[in-house]
This record gives structure tokens, C-alpha cells and sequence, in this order.
């Protein structure tokens, strides 16, 4: 079962364009929404991540925006260059339970920046 | 300070053959989790351990396993290799296993079953 929608599947973009990938989620449980860039041959890192309780977080090029009602949130990123080209995906987790740590991820945003 | 390790890089098995992946934590995290990426879709959760103990399991079949030892690395074992569990198997390390602890992933283990 796919809790965490993500699209668009692939994403192509000139520098200094501003991609936007977005997520939604279904279970209310989750609070925490993070979201990891990945290279080809590289682990996931973590981005950026943000809480239910805020409806927008920047972190230098890279800001999510979340709307809680909707149960939706997107990654931006300003002035995209092409070392941005990676794979990114959202993630979710909830607290309590037998959930802990666990990370529910998209199916990911394949995104190439064009020089 | 050194990253999530795994070893090996590579793998390639037959089917009904075992495997065993290893990953060692960063220094000072206590929690370790798998997670199984099959190509072109995001990571699945395998397992959280957290001081030795089994936190969280996903929804994998039994014949995936796995332990934390005492200085905090951790194996993931699968027996009875079906084609299907050809995919790169990610360990994750945090400090703690609370759901906002940050999990830094290794570079992964490339398992293909032929």
C-alpha cells in the first residue's frame, strides 16, 4: 500500500529554473516530512524536512511547502543549476506506535537540469 | 567522521542461495534500519534496531532477518533468494530511533539474484 504519492515521475528544467516536485500523503499519523536527493551510485541525503505545525520552511535554494488540510507538500528549488540533477524523493514518518523511525518514501522525481 | 559503511559493494547469487549484508553505523548512532530500493522506486523499510533490539519490522517475508550487535553494526541476512529480492539494500544510521531522527544512508549494497 502506497502512502506517499509523488509526482511528477521525471522533471526537466533549465538553469536557473524553479522545479517543483510535490507529495501527498493519506495516513494523518504521519509528522514528519522529509525529503532526500539522490545521486546515481550514492545513498539517499537528507535535504530538508518539516513538520505538520509550519506551512513553509527554507533552507538556502531549497524550501517545502506544506498544507496540512490537504494533506500535500513540495519541494521548490530556486535557481536550479545543472549539479542539481539528481533523484529526489519524499518521505513520512509518524510517531509512537511501532512505527519509530520508519521512513515511507515516493516513488521519486528524476530531475535533470539543462546548463 | 566517516559515513554509514556497507559491505560488500556488489553481490550477485542464484536463486534459493543466502545471503548476508553488512553495515556499520556513524560513530555515536545507536539505531540502524534497512531499507530494500528495487530500481526506480523510492526505499521500503525492512527493519529498525535500536540497542540491539528489533524496533520495526515492514512488510518483508520471513526469510528476511537481521541483528545489531553490541558495537552497534548490524547484518541483514535473506535466505531462499528469489529473483525478486535483486534490488540495492540501503542501511540508514541515526542517534536515536525517534521519528525525527535525521538517517544518514550508506552508499548500499547491489544484490542481483540470476
Amino acid at each position: 500500500q502506497q502512502q506517499v504519492k509523488q509526482s511528477p515521475q521525471s522533471l526537466i528544467v533549465q538553469k536557473g529554473g524553479i522545479p517543483i516536485i510535490n507529495c501527498a500523503y493519506e495516513n494523518t499519523a504521519f509528522d514528519y516530512f522529509p525529503w532526500y536527493q539522490q545521486f546515481p551510485g550514492k545513498g539517499p541525503a537528507l535535504l530538508i524536512a518539516i513538520r505538520p505545525d509550519v506551512s513553509e520552511k527554507k533552507e538556502g535554494r531549497f524550501t517545502i511547502s506544506f498544507n496540512k488540510s490537504a494533506k500535500q507538500f513540495s519541494l521548490h528549488i530556486m535557481d536550479s543549476q545543472p549539479g542539481d540533477s539528481a533523484t529526489y524523493f519524499c518521505a513520512a514518518s509518524m510517531k509512537g506506535g511501532t512505527s519509530y523511525g520508519k521512513l515511507t518514501f515516493g516513488q521519486g522525481t528524476i530531475l535533470t537540469v539543462h546548463p | 567522521d566517516a559515513g554509514v559503511t556497507q559491505s560488500p559493494t556488489h553481490l550477485i547469487k542464484t536463486r534459493g542461495q543466502q545471503v548476508t549484508l553488512r553495515c556499520s553505523p556513524i560513530s555515536g548512532h545507536k539505531s540502524v534500519s534497512w531499507y530494500q530500493q528495487v530500481l526506480g522506486q523510492g526505499p521500503q523499510f525492512i527493519f529498525q534496531y535500536y540497542e540491539k533490539e528489533e524496533r520495526g519490522r515492514g512488510n518483508f517475508p520471513d526469510r528476511f532477518s537481521a541483528r545489531q550487535f553490541p558495537n552497534y553494526s548490524s547484518e541483514l541476512n535473506v535466505n531462499a533468494l528469489l529473483l525478486g529480492d535483486s534490488a540495492l539494500y540501503l542501511c540508514a544510521s541515526s542517534r536515536l530511533a525517534g521519528a525525527t531522527d535525521t538517517q544518514y544512508f550508506g552508499p548500499g549494497t547491489r544484490l542481483t539474484v540470476l
